[in-house]
């Protein structure tokens, strides 16, 4: 079984600044990852995911995030927030090579960015 | 950008009720999923469906879910008697061959009086 934690549910900053919103998970089993935004009144959008290869993934609207195996993290970053930014991110996991896609989410962090 | 589209986004239905959470996934999607959030919780896996059959559920997945692909294109949710701790918001996911990265739905938000 895996888990996902996210420690943060809120996190205010001000528009410009770098953010990092954190997530470290745990699992038996090698895991992919992801992360996904959720803007008020909209479905879930895929911001971007680590399958395999260059730790450091890249993914839309300007968002990164590293995944670190020793550490079981796989934390997101922006260098710059804009206002549009301002919604809520889910990190999830799926396991690797169990015939299983279900993803297991956290509990999500509120981004708020302040003008 | 194709879509996943639910309907309807918010449905209200009285305990003991039947409900019916529709979804049309993307067209050439193979792969169809239901989660759930509940108020201030996690997102959780509920069903997933490939060639017609259910391919994994969760223990939360009992007696009173079912799930059904009726016509090639739409992918339904029921919930045969509603119980107040239904209420959630309910979304629809479909996914590709690479079955990663989900497409999800805008959700239902089902309210059980």
């Amino acid at each position: 079984a895996q888990s996902v934690t996210q420690l943060d549910s809120q996190v205010p900053v001000f528009e410009e600044a770098p953010v990092e919103l954190r997530c470290n998970y745990s699992s038996s089993v090698s895991v992919y990852l992801f992360w996904y935004v959720q803007y008020p009144n909209q479905g879930l959008q895929l911001l971007l995911k680590y399958l395999s290869g260059s730790t450091l993934v890249k993914g839309i609207n300007g968002f990164e995030a590293e995944f670190n195996k020793s550490q079981t993290s796989f934390h997101l970053r922006k260098p710059s927030v804009h206002i549009s930014d301002t919604a809520e991110y889910f990190c999830a996991v799926s396991p690797v090579g169990a015939g299983s896609y279900q993803l297991t989410f956290g509990k999500g962090t509120k981004l708020s960015v302040i003008p | 950008e194709p879509e996943v589209t639910q309907t309807p986004s918010h449905q209200v239905t009285q305990m003991g009720q039947e409900v019916i959470l529709r979804c049309v996934p993307i067209s050439n999607h193979l792969y169809f999923y239901w989660y759930r959030q509940i108020l201030g919780q996690k997102v959780e896996f509920l069903v997933s469906f490939y060639n017609n059959e259910i391919s994994e559920k969760s223990e939360i997945f009992d007696d009173q879910f079912s799930v059904e692909r009726p016509d090639g294109s739409n992918f339904t949710l029921k919930i045969r008697s509603t119980k107040l701790e239904d209420s959630a918001m309910y979304f629809c996911a479909s996914s590709g061959r690479s079955n990663y990265g989900y497409t999800f739905g805008s959700g239902t938000r089902l309210t059980v009086v």
